[in-house]
């Protein structure tokens, strides 16, 4: 399968700071990419489908001026939470499609865990 | 949307004992069905899928995963479980056509030794 890695791994910064997520696909062209956010004991909830060089479509009740995502390229789709607060705290994921590759299976990152205080 | 849920929050049980996990997801049109498993501190791995065809399917570790239509359900399942499949087991969906995925609640695996 496809390898995603996220840095940081993981990340502690103080409320009102902005903190910037970065997912890259290493051995592939990634068409879309998702962010998912993951409370703990909680399944994975979407928050926004990423497209290589255009707008990402935000799901409901997700700030997109909060959450912002980049990507610039076909490799690397970045997620910044800007002026972070406590109740922000949790395990960012994102997942890959890839072009020609396994239809509809998308690949995980290990994620990203923030703690805000 | 799709819904998914999961039937078990927390299963218990030790090795070679048979495992069974609950899915059930509520869309009235043609799915993808997936399970992933998360094992502690690592990301999340795709164990199955079942796009069409074969209503059985099988997938990594053995295990296996039974599509069933008529109950919206897609059980997993494996007959003999090891210490080292404790972990984090998702069920999710998604329509064709349409990559988003929706996920089950989770459910808990512990296997004692």
């Amino acid at each position: 399968g496809a390898v995603v890695s996220q840095h940081p791994s993981r990340v502690i910064c103080k409320s009102g700071t902005s903190v910037k997520i970065e997912c890259r696909s290493l051995d592939f062209q990634a068409t879309t990419m998702f962010w998912y956010r993951q409370f703990p004991k909680q399944s994975l909830m979407l928050m926004a489908t990423s497209n290589e060089g255009s707008k990402a479509t935000y799901e409901q009740g997700v700030e997109k001026d909060k959450f912002l995502i980049n990507h610039a390229s076909l490799t690397l789709s970045t997620l910044t939470v800007t002026s972070a607060h406590p109740e922000d705290s949790s395990f960012y994921i994102c997942s890959v499609i890839t072009k020609g590759l396994a239809y509809n299976e998308q690949f995980f990152g290990p994620g990203t865990r923030l703690t805000v205080l | 949307a799709q819904s998914v849920s999961q039937h078990n929050h927390h299963v218990i049980l030790s090795e070679a004992a048979s495992l069974e996990l609950g899915c059930n997801y509520s869309y009235g049109g043609t799915v993808n069905l997936f399970w992933y498993v998360q094992y502690p501190g690592q990301h999340l791995q795709l164990l199955l899928k079942y796009f069409s065809g074969d209503p059985l399917v099988k997938g990594i570790k053995g295990f296996e995963a039974e599509f069933i239509k008529s109950k919206f359900s897609f059980n997993l399942r494996k007959p003999s479980v090891q210490w080292s499949d404790t972990a984090e087991y998702f069920c999710a969906v998604n329509s064709k056509g349409d990559y988003k995925l929706s996920f089950g609640a989770g459910t808990t695996v512990t296997v004692r030794a």
